[in-house]
C-alpha cells in the first residue's frame, strides 16, 4: 500500500521561503513523477510541479520562477521550496503521485495547510 | 480563476444520475485524452476517480463514468448515494511547449 506523508511550516510571514517535505512509504520510487498541488481557500486546486528520482522536473510556468523541486532519493522523500511568499501563496499543500505516462494523480499526501500573514 | 470551467454546484436526490461538466479549450480538454476527475470530501485528500477520460481505477464503483466531447468533458453520476455528496474537480494535461497541468474550480456535489 502506498502512503504519502509530508510536513512542513505551517505559518509563513511575507518575503519568507515555503519549505515541505514528502515521504512516500510502499511501491516503487522509480517510474512515477512525484508532484506538488495546492489548493487555496475557496478556489479551485493549482498544479505546482513535478520531479522523478532521477531529478528530472517540470514546473508550472506562473509559479517558476519561484519553485523548487528536489529529491532524496535514499530517503524516497522529495521537497518543495517557493520563495518570496505573499497571502497569495496561502492554501492547502498537497503532494501526490502520477504514473510516468498517464496524467492522473492516484496518491496523495493529507495536506499542509500554510498561511502567509504578517 | 481556475483554467477549466465547471459548475459551482450540482445536485440530485438518492438514485438519481447528476452530470457535471468541465469546459477547457483545445489548449487542454479538447486537445488531450488526460482529462482527470477528483471526489474530494471535507478535510480529505482528493480521490482519483476517472482518468484518461473514462477509466476507473481500481475500486471506484461503476456508478462513475466519463466522457469528452470536443473541449467539453463530463463526469456522470449515476445511481446517486449520500456518500457521492462531496466536492469534485477535473484536471486535463495543458502542455504545448512544456509540460502544465490545469484543473478546474470544483463543484460541490449535493445528495438531496
Amino acid at each position: 500500500q502506498v502512503q504519502l506523508q509530508q510536513w512542513g511550516a505551517g505559518l509563513l510571514k511575507p518575503s519568507e521561503t515555503l519549505s515541505l517535505t514528502c515521504v512516500v512509504y510502499g511501491g516503487s520510487f522509480s517510474g512515477y513523477y512525484w508532484s506538488w498541488i495546492r489548493h487555496p481557500p475557496g478556489k479551485g486546486l493549482e498544479w505546482i510541479g513535478e520531479i522523478t528520482h532521477s531529478g528530472s522536473t517540470n514546473y508550472n510556468p506562473s509559479l517558476k520562477s519561484r519553485v523548487s523541486i528536489s529529491v532524496d532519493t535514499s530517503k524516497n522523500q522529495f521537497s518543495l521550496k517557493v520563495s518570496s511568499v505573499t497571502a497569495a501563496d496561502t492554501a492547502v499543500y498537497h503532494c501526490a503521485r502520477r504514473d510516468i505516462v498517464v496524467v492522473a494523480y492516484d496518491y496523495w499526501g493529507q495536506g499542509t495547510l500554510v498561511t502567509v500573514s504578517s | 480563476q481556475s483554467a477549466l470551467t465547471q459548475p459551482p454546484s450540482a445536485s440530485g436526490s438518492p438514485g438519481q444520475s447528476v452530470t457535471i461538466s468541465c469546459t477547457g479549450t483545445s489548449s487542454d480538454v479538447g486537445g488531450y485524452n488526460h482529462v482527470s476527475w477528483y471526489q474530494q470530501h471535507p478535510g480529505k485528500a482528493p480521490k482519483l476517480m476517472i482518468y484518461e477520460v473514462s477509466k476507473r481505477p481500481s475500486g471506484v464503483p461503476d456508478r462513475f463514468s466519463g466522457s469528452k466531447s470536443g473541449n467539453t468533458a463530463s463526469l456522470t453520476v449515476s445511481g446517486l448515494q449520500a456518500e457521492d455528496e462531496a466536492d469534485y474537480y477535473c484536471s486535463s494535461y495543458a502542455g504545448s511547449n512544456n509540460f502544465d497541468v490545469v484543473f478546474g474550480g470544483g463543484t460541490k456535489l449535493t445528495v438531496l
